[in-house]
């Protein structure tokens, strides 16, 4: 199996932009998908494909990739946006999914 | 409303099984792929097990290969996990998570709200 890798912590002001990333060499392969879970809580997806948002999700939470890199980017980070989250894709198999280690937010 | 809620988990033995259940209502269970997802106490998210639409393909982490079967029964709209051998590095928060496809690893669009499994002497 393959390894995704993410930053342990990041940290913005409210209202500014943060990107979280999400390095892996299946990402050069397949796409990414984004989870945010906040505490006690189960995860909740917020990206997922090329750029694709599900019902409900603001349209301030944005997906990107490029090479080995896929991108989460929050434009305009709201305290509620706090949380950990999570980048998943599959191996370079294709046939087991493996998730990165997750990236803490604090918004400030 | 479209819901998945797991049950079975409980305090096990090392060396003992147990086996999870995953109730889905609200979407056509047998279009879709179903996965298991675990997080250990304070730890991350790691994918377990997926299990396409019809039941014909199963995939394992490394970790649990050879101890852990992925299987549903369309007709009660449930998945389930049938743990053997089980070890304490296997105590967490056990997920069943629906996929957007029915036939690849895509991304979860719904989760359960999780069910603990301790294994502890």
């Amino acid at each position: 199996s393959s390894e995704l890798t993410q930053d342990p912590a990041v940290s913005v002001a409210l209202g500014q932009t943060v990107r979280i990333t999400c390095q892996g060499d299946s990402l050069r392969s397949y796409y990414a998908s984004w989870y945010q879970q906040k505490p006690g809580q189960a995860p909740v997806l917020v990206i997922y494909g090329k750029n694709n948002r599900p019902s409900g999700i603001p349209d301030r939470f944005s997906g990107s990739s490029s090479g080995n890199t896929a991108s989460l980017t929050i434009t305009g980070a709201q305290a509620e946006d706090e949380a950990d989250y999570y980048c998943n894709s599959r191996d370079s198999s294709g046939n087991q999914g493996v998730f990165g280690g997750g990236t803490k937010l604090t918004v400030l | 409303q479209v819901q998945l809620v797991e049950s079975g988990g409980g305090v096990v033995q090392p060396g003992g099984s147990l086996r999870l259940s995953c109730a889905a209502s609200g979407f056509t269970f047998s279009s879709y792929g179903m996965h298991w997802v675990r997080q250990a106490p304070g730890k991350g998210l790691e994918w377990v097990a997926f299990i396409r639409y019809d039941g014909s393909n199963k995939y394992y982490a490394d970790s649990v290969k050879g101890r852990f079967t992925i299987s549903r029964d369309n007709s009660k709209n449930t998945l389930y996990l049938q743990m053997n051998s089980l070890r304490a590095e296997d105590t967490a928060v056990y997920y069943c998570a629906k996929d957007i496809s029915g036939w690849s690893h895509d991304a979860f669009d719904i989760w359960g709200q999780g069910t603990m499994v301790t294994v502890s002497s």
